[in-house]
C-alpha cells in the first residue's frame, strides 16, 4: 500500500521560504509523477506542480516564479520550496502521486497546515 | 486559464440520488476526475477518467462527461457520503480543480 507523509514547519514568516517534504513508502519515487496541491482554509484545491521520476518539473504558471519541486531518490522523498511567502500562501499542503503526467491524483498525503504569519 | 464551475452546495435526502455538476468550456473533450473530501481529511479519488471507479469505491458512485458539463451521480445516498466533492482536469499541462461542492445529507 502506497503511503505519503508530509513534514515541515507549520509556521513561516512573511517573505521567507516555505519548505515541505513528502516521504513515500510502498512505492519507488523513481517511477510515477509526484505532485503538490494546496487548499487555503475554507477554499478549493489548487495544483502547485509536479516532478517526474526523471526529475523534470512542471509548475502552475501562477506560482512558477516562486516554486521549486525536487526529488531525493536516496531517501524516497520529494520536496516543495515556495519563496517570498505571504499570508495568501497559508493553506493545507498535500502531496499526491499521479501515474502519468496528465493523470488523476491517488493516493494523497494527509496534509500539512502551513501558516504564514509574523 | 481554464475554469471549472461547481455549485457550492447540494442537498439530498438519504436514499435519494445526488447529482453534482462540473462545468467547463468543452469539458467533454477532457478527462475528468472526481475527489471526495471529508472534514480534516485528504481528498480521496472516487472517479477517474470520466467514469471509472477505483477499487473500493461503491457502485453507487458514477459519472458522465459531455459537452460543457461533467456530472457525478451518487445513488442511494448515505449519511457517510456527506463531504466536499471536487472535479479535476488537465489543461495545457496544468492541473485544474473546480471550487468544490459540499454535499449535505438531510
Amino acid at each position: 500500500q502506497v503511503q505519503l507523509q508530509q513534514s515541515g514547519p507549520g509556521l513561516v514568516k512573511p517573505s521567507e521560504t516555505l519548505s515541505l517534504t513528502c516521504t513515500v513508502s510502498g512505492a519507488s519515487i523513481s517511477s510515477y509523477y509526484w505532485n503538490w496541491i494546496r487548499q487555503p482554509p475554507g477554499r478549493g484545491l489548487e495544483w502547485i506542480g509536479y516532478i517526474s521520476h526523471s526529475g523534470s518539473a512542471n509548475y502552475n504558471s501562477s506560482l512558477e516564479s516562486r516554486v521549486t519541486i525536487s526529488l531525493d531518490t536516496s531517501k524516497n522523498q520529494f520536496s516543495l520550496k515556495l519563496n517570498s511567502v505571504t499570508a495568501a500562501d497559508t493553506a493545507v499542503y498535500f502531496c499526491a502521486r499521479a501515474a502519468a503526467a496528465i493523470n488523476w491524483f491517488d493516493p494523497w498525503g494527509q496534509g500539512a497546515l502551513v501558516t504564514v504569519s509574523s | 486559464s481554464y475554469v471549472l464551475t461547481q455549485p457550492p452546495s447540494v442537498s439530498v435526502a438519504p436514499g435519494k440520488t445526488a447529482m453534482i455538476t462540473c462545468g467547463g468550456n468543452n469539458i467533454g473533450s477532457k478527462m475528468v476526475h472526481w475527489y471526495q473530501q471529508k472534514p480534516g481529511q485528504a481528498p480521496v479519488l472516487v472517479i477517474y477518467s470520466d467514469s471509472d471507479r477505483p477499487s473500493g469505491i461503491p457502485e453507487r458512485f458514477s459519472a458522465s462527461n459531455s459537452g460543457n458539463t461533467a456530472t457525478l451521480t451518487i445513488s442511494r445516498v448515505e449519511a457517510g457520503d456527506e463531504a466536499d466533492y471536487s472535479c479535476q482536469v488537465w489543461d495545457t499541462n496544468s492541473g485544474v480543480f473546480g471550487g468544490g461542492t459540499k454535499l449535505t445529507v438531510l
